[in-house]
Order: C-alpha cells, then sequence, then structure tokens
C-alpha cells in the first residue's frame, strides 16, 4: 500500500449501534488525525494523534474515541451511533506533530450513514 | 468565535484565470494552507503561506496578507481537470487548523 487507505468505503448502520472505522498509513508519520465533512461546513477535527501511545481531542470529539498502538494505525469507534454522525470521515496524516506546518495527506474517506 | 470565510461556488471559463478569495478571523495565526478536493475524493495539498506576500507553483499561485486576514488563491490557464473545491485552513494560535466551507470552482469549456 502506498499513502492512507481506510475501510470501509462506506457504511449503512442503525442507531445505537457500535461501529470502528479503521485508517492505515505506510509513511511513517508521526501525526495523525479524524475529521468529518458535513455540507456546507469545513472539515472538522475529531481527534488526533502526535505519536504512537498518545491521544488528543479535536473540535468535535463527543461520541467518538481513538487509539494509537502504533506508529501505522488510527482507528476510530463510535460507540454508539446516532443519525446526527451521518457524514463522510477522513483520516490524514502528517509528518512531525499534529498542528505543523507540514502538509497533511488524506486518506480516501468513509461515507456513514446512520440511520 | 474563528471563522473562515469563502465563496460558495464560482464559475470560469477553460483557459482563463479565477481568483479564489478567503478572509478569516482566527485567535492568533500560524500559516494559511490551500487544499484541492475534487467530488467525492480525498483533499490534496496545494500551498502553504506563513509570511505576507505571493507564492507561486506552476499555474497556481497563493497570496496572503496578514494584516487584513485576507488570502487568495490564483489559477491561470485553467484545465476542465481544475473544477473542484478549493478549501482554505488556518492554523490558530494553538496550532489547530480551521477549515473554510470551501470554494465549489466551476469550468466551462
Amino acid at each position: 500500500i502506498a499513502g492512507i487507505t481506510q475501510a470501509p468505503t462506506s457504511q449503512i448502520l442503525a442507531a445505537g449501534r457500535r461501529m470502528t472505522l479503521r485508517c492505515t498509513q505506510d509513511m511513517r508519520h508521526n501525526a495523525m488525525y479524524w475529521y468529518r465533512q458535513d455540507l456546507g461546513l469545513g472539515l472538522r477535527l475529531i481527534h488526533y494523534s502526535n505519536t504512537a501511545g498518545t491521544t488528543g481531542k479535536g473540535e468535535v470529539p463527543d461520541g467518538y474515541s481513538v487509539s494509537r498502538a502504533n506508529t501505522d494505525d488510527f482507528p476510530l469507534t463510535l460507540a454508539s451511533a446516532v443519525p446526527s454522525q451521518t457524514s463522510v470521515y477522513f483520516c490524514a496524516s502528517s509528518e512531525g506533530e499534529a498542528g505543523g506546518y507540514n502538509e497533511q495527506f488524506f486518506g480516501p474517506g468513509t461515507r456513514l450513514t446512520v440511520l | 468565535g474563528q471563522n473562515i470565510d469563502q465563496p460558495t461556488e464560482m464559475t470560469a471559463t477553460e483557459g482563463a484565470i479565477v481568483q479564489i478569495n478567503c478572509t478569516y478571523q482566527t485567535s492568533g495565526f500560524n500559516g494559511l494552507f490551500w487544499y484541492q478536493q475534487h467530488a467525492g475524493e480525498a483533499p490534496t495539498f496545494l500551498s502553504y503561506n506563513v509570511l505576507d506576500g505571493l507564492e507561486e507553483k506552476g499555474r497556481f499561485s497563493s497570496f496572503l496578507s496578514r494584516s487584513k486576514g485576507y488570502s487568495y488563491l490564483l489559477l491561470k490557464e485553467l484545465q476542465m481537470k481544475d473544477s473542484a473545491s478549493y478549501l482554505c485552513a488556518v492554523r490558530d494560535s494553538n496550532y489547530q487548523l480551521i477549515w473554510g466551507a470551501g470554494t465549489k470552482l466551476i469550468i466551462k469549456p
């Protein structure tokens, strides 16, 4: 693989169900991010990680959790999905620390619909 | 509050020049990014400005005025493949990226 991959590509989920969105990068970047993108709004940061073993909250963290067990993987979990979590989710990574001047590389996105 | 303003949509003709504006009000400023996003795809990096002035990169240029809280992206010799959304994002004083909603650029032949 090259770059960032996300799985699944799309998912329809019943409200109340648990869901994990997967993200893997092979660029050995320290920083990783999860965003949601909704029509008419800018990308909003959910959670981020500066390095394996550390995570931080972004602008809209409620209802989401993340873990960073190693450099490559950064899964996002919705413990109990609600319809307002219907969105397109992008994972991204960058060199250096989160929030640095380095460009972010984005995965292809996961389109999630919660009914 | 923090705010990034961009026009929602613009239309331009193939071969022409278009300027996409971005104004921002943020808690501090530590750089401004432009990204391109084709429909249904991921954003990709175009430019980064931290000092005032114009940065040129091929057909694309990006300008920044920190005193005015203003940036623009200039696209020359437009091609049909330039039809996309263009996202402006500002690093605030906490080094968080604040993203605009994006400008959808439609190129007509």
